[in-house]
């Protein structure tokens, strides 16, 4: 079973617009990641972020993390089309637990 | 190639058949990892390894299911008696060190089972 939830399920947006995903967790973790999936690219790692972080930045991604309230959000800056795809946060205990993802669109 | 590579990409089997799907890992990586994705979820930790060590089978859903990393290197994943409720993508990663690193995944194998 799954233990991290993402919100929204589904992120419809214009080509240049910000989009932010949320994740929230259960059970204390070592680091929280997160993952790009798309058909031509398979499961791509994006960031990692220890539990000792608060934010962590990569480009046009920032990353926050509130192990206060086991959350985690994902902004992505100025979309582009090509960043469609799912994304899922996974936290990392002792294994690595993927939640069910946020399917992005980003409309040109 | 510099990524982690799986085969076949595509598997269609039979009921009750038995399959083998392959994963070679990145050279030199340590952890490998077993995925099962279900359509429109995320991926489901099956199993996994440190060199040739299975330390984690949890995941695993039956007795079915069995992994092995004999050298450290190249891992099978063999599904016994395939059940339709097999179908699914799966998935192999691997990572530098024990996996608290990101993990680089491969393409996957989509099972089908009729």
């Amino acid at each position: 079973s799954q233990q991290g939830e993402e919100d929204p399920q589904a992120l419809s947006i214009q080509e240049g617009e910000n989009a932010t995903m949320n994740c929230s967790y259960k059970t204390s973790i070592n680091n929280l990641q997160w993952y790009r999936q798309n058909s031509g690219r398979g499961l791509v790692h994006l960031i990692l972020i220890r539990s000792n972080e608060r934010e962590k930045h990569s480009g046009r991604l920032r990353v926050t993390l509130d192990t206060s309230k086991k959350s985690s959000s994902l902004l992505i800056t100025a979309s582009r089309a090509a960043d469609t795809a799912s994304y899922f946060c996974a936290r990392h205990g002792n294994k690595l637990v993927f939640g069910a993802g946020t399917i992005l669109r980003v409309k040109s | 190639g510099a990524g982690v590579s799986q085969s076949p990409r595509y598997k269609v089997a039979k009921r009750g058949q038995d399959v083998a799907l392959r994963c070679d890992p990145i050279s030199g990586h340590v952890s490998l990892f077993w995925y099962q994705q279900a359509l429109g979820q995320g991926p489901e930790f099956l199993t996994y390894f440190q060199n040739e060590a299975q330390l984690d089978k949890s995941g695993l859903p039956s007795d079915r299911f069995f992994a092995e990393r004999p050298e450290g290197s190249v891992s099978t994943l063999k599904i016994q008696r395939t059940q339709q409720e097999d179908s699914a993508v799966y998935l192999c990663a691997s990572s530098v060190l024990r996996g608290l690193y990101e993990q680089y995944f491969g393409p996957g194998t989509r099972l089908t089972v009729t």
